[in-house]
């Protein structure tokens, strides 16, 4: 069975510009989750979904940051326009339901530079 | 609110020795715990987790942790560091009813031969 996997693995661009990053779940897995680690700092969470709508979206840093998961498979997060202060890396998780003990399976995130 | 506090970013151990990783959380309700792992060019692996069963949790690749509810810890432990144990480990706290894991800061591990 596939993990959770996360496009691109890098992307470097220059401050201004938009960036889209994508997230597949585990097949199956109704819970979606972002998070995010700055350089240095600890892995934050920006938010959650649960099938295509937002369960819990109090995480997400300001209005440039987009998030949408149509149909309830595959996510995307969308920067624009990106800011120095957005470098990091971005993780997604997926579990397959909201129990006390779930496990969130994550992915290998995407490394984003802003320049 | 609920938060982990990992002591020590680059923990050193030689190959053989005791590995204790150390994580303090502070959640105004009985926690959900784990510890995660993350190796090179990977994404995080969870290790092990603490859902009241047991204070004393057993994990993967032989890691375990104890349950301290009087110190607030969680710290992670194993008897014998292993080369292949290099990688970064965290600690996380989840509140029961809630879904976001708060993760500690992270702590390098390395192994010397």
């Amino acid at each position: 069975e596939a993990g959770v996997t996360q496009f691109p693995s890098h992307s470097v661009i220059e401050k201004g510009q938009t960036v889209t990053l994508r997230c597949d779940p585990i097949s199956g897995h109704d819970n979606l989750y972002w998070y995010r680690r700055v350089m240095g700092k600890e892995i934050k969470f920006l938010l959650h979904f649960v099938k295509e709508s937002k369960q819990d979206e109090s995480g997400m840093p300001n209005n440039r940051f987009l998030a949408e998961r149509t149909g309830g498979t595959y996510s995307t997060l969308k920067v624009q326009p990106a800011e120095l202060e957005d470098s990091g890396v971005y993780f997604c998780a997926s579990s397959q339901d909201s129990g006390a003990y779930n496990e969130q399976f994550f992915g290998p995130g995407t490394r984003l530079t802003v320049l | 609110a609920q938060s982990v506090t990992q002591l020590g970013s680059h923990v050193s151990v030689s190959e053989g020795a005791l590995v204790l990783l150390r994580c303090n959380y502070s959640s105004s309700v009985p926690p959900y715990l784990f510890w995660y792992v993350q190796y090179p060019n990977q994404g995080l692996q969870l290790l092990l987790k603490y859902t009241s069963a047991a204070t004393l949790v057993k994990g993967i690749n032989g890691f375990e942790a104890e349950f301290k509810k009087s110190e607030t810890s969680f710290h992670l432990t194993k008897p014998s560091a292993h080369m292949s144990d290099a990688a970064e480990y965290f600690c996380a706290v989840r509140m029961g009813g809630y879904q976001k894991v708060t993760f500690g800061t992270g702590t390098k591990l390395q192994v010397i031969p």
